[in-house]
């Protein structure tokens, strides 16, 4: 069965720093892999999907890498802003079904001002 | 363009009732599923459906029911809520038929308290 674990659970930083998070998940035979953002109260916001072929991915501030062999994923995060501040959780597809979405808990980020 | 939306956001139960979530999207989408958040434990997939008319279990079915109709809506359906049932449940959509192969689009979700 597939597990994603993601570390730190937990992170706070002063606005400006650059930081990566990370997730490892234990099956390396995955279709894709997503990061999302989660605001207090809220659902979920897809940030960035990287398919299996690929390695990464990038979205503005936001680059995702993706080391399918090794079962790591990394979401890079340049200038760090306070409406970053934010649940961010890594999910992977390991080949729908019900499997679905393999989620992680997530890394609590607070960004200080 | 709404997206996925979930009704209602916040309910709150008795043991033994039972009530139904609701979930549409407008989006054409083939692909749904519901997840359970819970403290601690990540989200959780407990049903899901690849079309209209087909539905199938995934990691958490138990005291839950679903249908799928129409392409927009997928409700999911307590038949007998538990206090194990109290979380946030989250409605999602994609548009590939066989699975969330692609970008998957989440509703607010909705909170239930089971007492």
């Amino acid at each position: 069965k597939q597990e994603v674990t993601q570390i730190p659970a937990a992170l706070s930083v002063p606005e400006g720093e650059n930081l990566v998070l990370n997730c490892s998940f234990t099956d390396s035979a995955i279709y894709n892999l997503q990061w999302f953002r989660q605001d207090p109260g809220k659902g979920l916001t897809s940030l960035l999907l990287i398919q299996s072929s690929q390695r990464e991915q990038t979205s503005g501030r936001l680059n995702a890498s993706l080391d399918k062999s090794s079962g790591r994923s990394t979401l890079y995060i340049a200038a760090s802003q306070p409406g970053d501040s934010a649940t961010y959780l890594c999910a992977v597809n390991s080949g729908g079904g019900a499997d679905g979405l393999t989620f992680g808990k997530g890394t609590h980020l607070i960004i200080q001002p | 363009n709404a997206g996925v939306t979930q009704t209602p956001k916040f309910q709150v139960l008795k043991t033994g009732q039972s009530m139904t979530l609701q979930c549409a999207q407008d989006m054409n989408h083939e692909y749904m599923s519901w997840y359970r958040q819970d403290p601690g434990m990540g989200l959780r997939l407990i049903h899901y459906s690849v079309g209209a008319g087909i539905t199938d279990q995934g990691e958490v079915p138990n005291g839950y029911n679903v249908s799928r109709s129409t392409t927009e809506d997928f409700p999911l359906r307590l038949l007998s809520a538990a206090p194990s049932q109290t979380s946030v449940y989250f409605c999602a959509s994609s548009n590939t038929p066989g699975g969330p192969y692609e970008t998957q689009y989440f509703g607010p979700g909705t909170r239930l308290l089971v007492l």
